[in-house]
């Protein structure tokens, strides 16, 4: 089955315990994308990746980490989390040319940091 | 600023009422619009790309169209099961590897 899977789904976690968030996506697309959903914000996008070693920044990119050394992979990496990055994560991956965006999402990460 | 807004931010049918949800873009150039679902406790799903002003998708009881400055999602005689929040993003000409999302409206239809 084509997906994109994302672990935890739930993590409650203390300030400043570095924490990754796992995405993994099994249809073989170039471009990925992490994004945070916030109450009344929408989506917002964090980081994306066009493929492997490629890498560039979103919208609110910072206390965000991210790397691509596989294809299928695009792991989130907070370093020092903050009360503020509690929120809705979402990974993201799509074909790069003709369906650019018709993203496939993943299920969701709920992050609370206290 | 290039920005999405979507209105209303709820909306509230009956079963078969028709109705319109819609997103006001302002964009430098715009490359694409899409629209996509969004239950609860869910990822959103794809549902439409438009790319050019006066072009039309539709899906079942779904209809989404473009103009230079809007796009609408119409909802033709609803059902419980399209009760979801409808999310509409753009990806601009300049930053194309971006994509903006509005906040979403969230729609309820009751039996």
């Amino acid at each position: 089955e084509a997906q994109v899977t994302q672990n935890p789904r739930y993590l409650i976690t203390v300030t400043g315990k570095k924490l990754t968030v796992t995405c993994s996506q099994n249809m073989n697309h170039e471009y990925m994308s992490w994004y945070r959903q916030d109450p009344g914000l929408g989506l917002r996008q964090i980081y994306y990746s066009m493929n492997v070693e490629v890498t560039d920044k979103g919208d609110v990119p910072e206390g965000y980490k991210v790397s691509r050394k596989e294809k299928r992979n695009f792991p989130l990496i907070l370093e020092s989390p903050s009360p503020n990055q509690t929120s809705l994560y979402f990974c993201a991956s799509s074909l790069k040319r003709d369906r650019f965006y018709e993203q496939y999402f993943g299920p969701g990460t709920r992050l609370t940091v206290t | 600023e290039d920005q999405v807004t979507q209105s209303p931010e709820a909306l509230r049918l009956q079963e078969g009422e028709s109705s319109s949800l819609n997103c006001s873009y302002t964009v430098s150039g715009l490359r694409g619009l899409f629209w996509y679902r969004q239950d609860p406790g869910k990822g959103p799903e794809f549902l439409f790309t438009l790319y050019s002003a006066g072009e039309e998708k539709e899906k079942e009881r779904l209809k989404a169209t473009l103009t230079k400055k809007e796009s609408f999602l119409h909802i033709t005689a609803p059902k419980p099961e399209d009760s979801a929040t409808y999310l509409c993003a753009v990806q601009a000409k300049r930053g194309y590897n971006k994509l903006i999302f509005g906040a979403g409206t969230r729609l309820a239809v009751h039996p």
